[in-house]
């Protein structure tokens, strides 16, 4: 089975760009996620997604961060306009939530540098 | 609110040596709770999780990890490490809120082997 699909895996992008992270989750899976990973702050929670419904996106940093679930197979991360403190590795996780204890599955990530 | 904390930030220890992982979770109700594994350039990888039954859970890898409810703890342990085991461990406590369970980590134990 394909797991969690990301793209693009590696961007290098200039400050003041539009950055859009592209995820694919598992078939079936019906829970999505968007992490991000720093040196500094570790793996921070921005939003995640029940049904294509966001439920919380309170660690969502600024409005420059949108994310959208138009369907089931898919959603992106967007941050515009983008800005050198927004580097970092995005990871997109997806799981059934309709039993207990679900694992969660991890993308290899997007390893963003604006520069 | 949930929290995760994992008080060694980076551990060193000899291959064939023993190892011991510290985990200290905070949360209200009776906690989902998890190890991930990240190799560096990788996503993370589910190790072993906890959601009832048995505290004593064995994971992939040789891998195994006891959940202490009076201490709040879920430490990882594996007998005898190999240089392959060299990667960042996560410990995660799961939320479930409006039906779906997010994934609070700590902040994660840099593993170095030395041969």
């Amino acid at each position: 089975d394909a797991g969690v699909i990301q793209s693009p895996r590696h961007e290098v992008t200039e400050m003041g760009q539009e950055v859009t992270l592209r995820c694919k989750p598992i078939s079936g899976h019906n829970s999505l996620f968007w992490y991000r990973q720093t040196m500094m702050r570790g793996l921070e929670l921005l939003i995640y997604f029940n049904n294509n419904v966001p439920i919380d996106d309170s660690g969502m940093p600024e409005d420059r961060f949108s994310a959208k679930m138009p369907n089931a197979s898919f959603s992106t991360l967007k941050i515009q306009p983008s800005e050198p403190r927004d580097s970092a590795v995005y990871f997109c996780a997806s799981s059934f939530s309709g039993t207990v204890g679900n694992t969660i599955y991890f993308g290899e990530g997007s390893w963003l540098t604006v520069v | 609110a949930q929290s995760v904390t994992q008080p060694d930030i980076h551990i060193t220890v000899s291959e064939g040596a023993s190892l011991e992982l510290r985990c200290n979770y905070s949360y209200g109700a009776t906690p989902y709770l998890f190890w991930y594994v990240q190799s560096p350039g990788q996503g993370l990888q589910l190790l072993l999780k906890y959601f009832s039954g048995d505290t004593l859970v064995q994971g992939i890898k040789g891998f195994e990890a006891e959940f202490k409810r009076s201490q709040s703890s879920f430490n990882l342990r594996k007998p005898s490490v190999h240089w392959s085991d060299a990667a960042e461990y996560f410990c995660a406590v799961g939320a479930r809120i409006q039906g779906a369970q997010k994934l609070v980590f700590g902040q994660g134990t840099r593993l170095t082997i030395n041969p």
